[in-house]
């Protein structure tokens, strides 16, 4: 299992990215995938889901309406669009593979992160 | 939301020291609890899930243990690689999940 993310770098405040997560090593269409980040010195924090269709997605209040998940599974590919991007969203972004279709599943399987910075 | 605190924030041992680390939920969380190694750099490392069961690779020192809301991580012997932080993990509210604030454990 493989996950490789880019689009990271920095932005400034109230601007927007795009961040990818490319998947190998197993079949990315049966999993559920997240997102999660980590500010300089914090402990990780739990940002997004998607399930393995597509059709169900959840986000942490901090950011909802302003990130969205999305996935593309002909390209093996997870995405999160950030816009209206605060300071507060510097972080190192790692995604995470969840569980086989519909089970919950524990964070065995990370990427190594891409770091966002916001600032001016 | 269910929060995490774990104890104690920092923690300063000695290789071959028993370390015990202890996370209590705001909540009954029941067995959906996991804990993870983190190295500077390095995306963390899931050591242990639901609450007691050792994730396969992971060295027979570590140990899980607890249910509900009260929670404990034992590091047996502790191992030069051992040095780094530590978080626990609730899956009770799965696909939300949350932290714990973290448990850095450095050379005395």
């Amino acid at each position: 299992v493989q996950l490789l993310e880019s689009g990271g770098g920095l932005v400034q405040p109230g601007g927007s990215l795009r961040l990818s997560c490319a998947a190998s090593g197993f079949t990315f269409r049966s999993y559920a995938m997240h997102w999660v980040r980590q500010a300089p010195g914090k402990g990780p924090d739990w940002l997004s889901f998607i399930s393995y269709d597509g059709s169900n997605k959840k986000y942490v209040a901090s950011v909802m309406g302003r990130f969205t998940i999305s996935r593309d599974s002909s390209k093996n590919t997870l995405y999160l669009e950030m816009n209206s991007l605060r300071p507060e969203d510097t972080a190192v972004y790692f995604c995470v593979r969840g569980g086989m279709y519909d089970d919950y599943a524990y964070f065995d399987y990370w990427g190594q992160g891409t770091l966002v910075t916001v600032s001016s | 939301d269910i929060q995490l605190t774990q104890s104690p924030s920092f923690l300063s041992a000695s290789v071959g020291d028993r370390v015990t680390i202890t996370c209590r939920a705001s909540q009954g969380i029941s067995s959906y609890l996991a804990w993870y190694q983190q190295k500077p750099g390095k995306a963390p490392k899931l050591l242990i899930y639901a609450a007691s069961t050792l994730q396969s690779g992971v060295p027979s020192r570590f140990s899980g243990s607890g249910s509900g809301t009260e929670f404990t991580l034992t590091i047996s012997s502790l191992q030069p690689e051992d040095f780094a932080t530590y978080y626990c993990q609730q899956l009770n509210s799965y696909p939300s999940v949350t932290f714990g604030q973290g448990t850095k454990v450095e050379i005395k």
